[in-house]
This record gives structure tokens, sequence and C-alpha cells, in this order.
């Protein structure tokens, strides 16, 4: 079992550059998730997938837009990136089983920095 | 809207030392909360939670965590600290009947021997 796998690693784009941050989970889980983690900020929501076919607005969700490709994928676009949309992504998956208790697991992240 | 509020962003211990990281926090309803631990460069990985039933909860590494409703607090502890304990601790709440976590800002912990 992998887990929740991301891809790239790490990224470096030029201002107004695009780019999709790939995730992928083989818990056959329900619900994923996108993250961006800032120095003192801690994470914040950027969008959510409930299940398969929905996606969600999260606390932060503005210059981003995803796709829930499948189930077991859930990919994170920037069409035109800016610097403060450098950060690290995480990726999380969850079953879902009961809302609100349910587990997360986490991807190792992308270090995205664009200048 | 529910929310944590960690107090202290670095806490330094000794090896050997009772390890006491805080968590505030604030929801309309009884929340579920949990505690994740982030290693260097690397993902955040459950070290504990708390969704009904006995307040105090024991989780992995030898951590753990008691729900105080009258002072809507979960801090987390550890009896004795371990080198291999250095690293970030995130506190989140989530409301009951939602998926979405709300995390805290975070609690680095330094452990010198």
């Amino acid at each position: 079992n992998a887990g929740v796998t991301q891809t790239p690693k790490f990224q470096v784009l030029k201002t107004g550059q695009s780019m999709t941050l790939q995730c992928a989970q083989d818990m056959n889980h329900n619900s994923m998730y996108w993250y961006r983690q800032d120095p003192g900020m801690g994470l914040r929501l950027i969008y959510y997938s409930a299940s398969e076919g929905t996606t969600d607005k999260g606390e932060v969700p503005n210059g981003y837009n995803v796709s829930r490709l499948n189930k077991r994928e859930f990919s994170l676009r920037l069409e035109s990136a800016a610097p403060s949309q450098t950060s690290v992504y995480f990726c999380a998956s969850s079953e879902a089983v009961v809302q609100g208790t349910d587990t997360q697991y986490f991807g190792p992240g992308t270090r995205l920095t664009v200048l | 809207a529910q929310s944590v509020t960690q107090l202290g962003s670095h806490v330094s211990v000794s090896e050997g030392a009772l390890v006491l990281l805080r968590c505030n926090y604030s929801s309309s309803v009884p929340p579920y909360l949990f505690w994740y631990v982030q290693y260097p460069n690397q993902g955040l990985q459950l070290l504990l939670k708390y969704t009904t039933g006995a307040t105090l909860v024991k989780g992995i590494n030898g951590f753990e965590a008691e729900f105080k409703k009258s002072e809507t607090s979960f801090h987390l502890t550890k009896p004795s600290a371990h080198m291999s304990d250095a690293a970030e601790y995130f506190c989140a709440v989530s409301d009951r009947g939602f998926q979405k976590l709300v995390f805290g800002t975070g609690t680095r912990l330094l452990v010198s021997p």
C-alpha cells in the first residue's frame, strides 16, 4: 500500500505559468482534500471532494481549480500562478464512514515556489 | 465557525521531561478533536482523536490528551520526552456532520539532550 502519493515533489514556476498537482490514493477512500501549509498559519483547506463526482470550496479556493478524476485521483490546478501561491501543498484522503470523525491520511507534499 | 488556538509556536523540553502542548477550541456544538504530528519534510499523521466516550484519549508513541468541555481544551501530554518526538504538532477540530478539519497554527517541539 503506497497510501497517498503526490507528484511532483518540488516545482518552480514563473508568475503566470500554469501547472497541475497530482494526487492518488490506493485505500479506496471516498473523500479527498487539498491543503496548503504556510509558516505560522497551519494547514488551510483549499478544496475537498466528499465523494467521487463532487467537489466543494474550502477556506482558500481563489486561484485554484480541482478535478476528481475518479475515486482514486484528485488533482489541483493553478491556472495562472502568483507568488502568493508559493507554499507546500498536501493532499489527504479519508474513508468518510461517519462524517467528521474520520482520520485523514496525508501525502508527502509538493513544495511549490512561484517566482 | 469552529476554530482552534495553540498556545506557543515553539516548546522546548529536555529529554525525559514532561511534554505539554496546549490546544483550546471554539465550537458551537460538541466537536471532534484531533492531534496530528508532522516530522521534518513529511506529511501529517494522526496521533490521536476524540470523538465520543472516554475523555482521556491515548495515542501512538506514548502521547495522550484529555477533552475538557468546561475548559474547551484538548491538551496533548507525554510523561517523558524522547529525542524522536521533535516535530511539529497540530491540533484540529471538525464539527459533527462535516468532513472538514480546521487546523491550529502548530507547535514545534524541540527536545534537547
